[in-house]
């Protein structure tokens, strides 16, 4: 069973660069045909998806959102990590990974991270 | 981007009533729909996935249908447990999208 884990930093001032990084158990970020995501909630917008990544470091982001994000994985930790530059108040949210197969034949969240920026 | 336009938003049921909630997308997205349950402080937890098939561990009260562009999350004999948010998602176009959410509460 795939377990995420993705402790925040809480706090952040507008401008700051919000980093995330969400530990992967039960399962390898490097596995074939696995996906690896980043989503947001808020009670305003609902769900937002941030970005994806494959084993095969094929990575997607959300246009809303492209300039100011990267997402990236470390083999070696087992873990994958999100950064968001410049954050305003808009992206106060919680944030949670996910990761499971391409086909969605298994799919996993992390508990989430609530961060807020004042 | 695809929109997903869930329906009802919220609606109040009993224990054991049958309950029904609609995602109509804006265009085809050839049954590549999630379907969600979120209770107040959690993560989403995936129920359905391909529109119609169960993730493991799921109550089998629990069912998705639909193709194309409407799809429908079923709940059997709706149980104390079951009230909280659903959400649908597609994963078949980036960006990925989410229905805005039905929430099923107790009458």
């Amino acid at each position: 069973q795939l377990l995420l884990q993705e402790p925040g930093p809480g706090l952040l001032k507008p401008s700051e660069t919000l980093s995330l990084t969400c530990a992967v158990s039960g399962g390898s970020v490097g596995t074939t045909n696995y996906y690896w995501a980043w989503f947001r909630q808020t009670p305003g917008k609902g769900l937002e998806w941030i970005g994806s990544f494959y084993y095969n470091g094929i990575v997607y982001y959300n246009p809303s959102l492209k300039s100011r994000v990267n997402i990236y994985a470390d083999l070696s930790k087992n873990q994958f990590s999100l950064n968001l530059t410049a954050v305003t108040a808009a992206d106060t949210a919680t944030y949670y990974c996910d990761g499971g197969t391409g086909p969605r034949t298994v799919m996993s969240w992390g508990q989430g991270a609530r961060v807020t920026v004042s | 981007d695809v929109q997903l336009t869930q329906s009802p938003s919220s609606l109040s049921a009993s224990v054991g009533d049958r309950v029904t909630i609609s995602c109509r997308a804006s265009q085809d997205i050839n049954n590549y729909v999630a379907w969600f349950q979120q209770k107040p402080g959690k993560a989403p937890k995936s129920l359905i996935y391909a529109a119609s098939s169960l993730q493991s561990g799921v109550p089998s009260r629990f069912s998705g249908s639909g193709s194309g562009t409407d799809f429908t999350l079923t709940i059997d004999s709706l149980q104390p447990e079951d009230f909280a948010t659903y959400y649908c998602q597609q994963y078949n176009t980036y960006p990925l999208t989410f229905g805005g959410g039905t929430q099923v509460e107790i009458k």
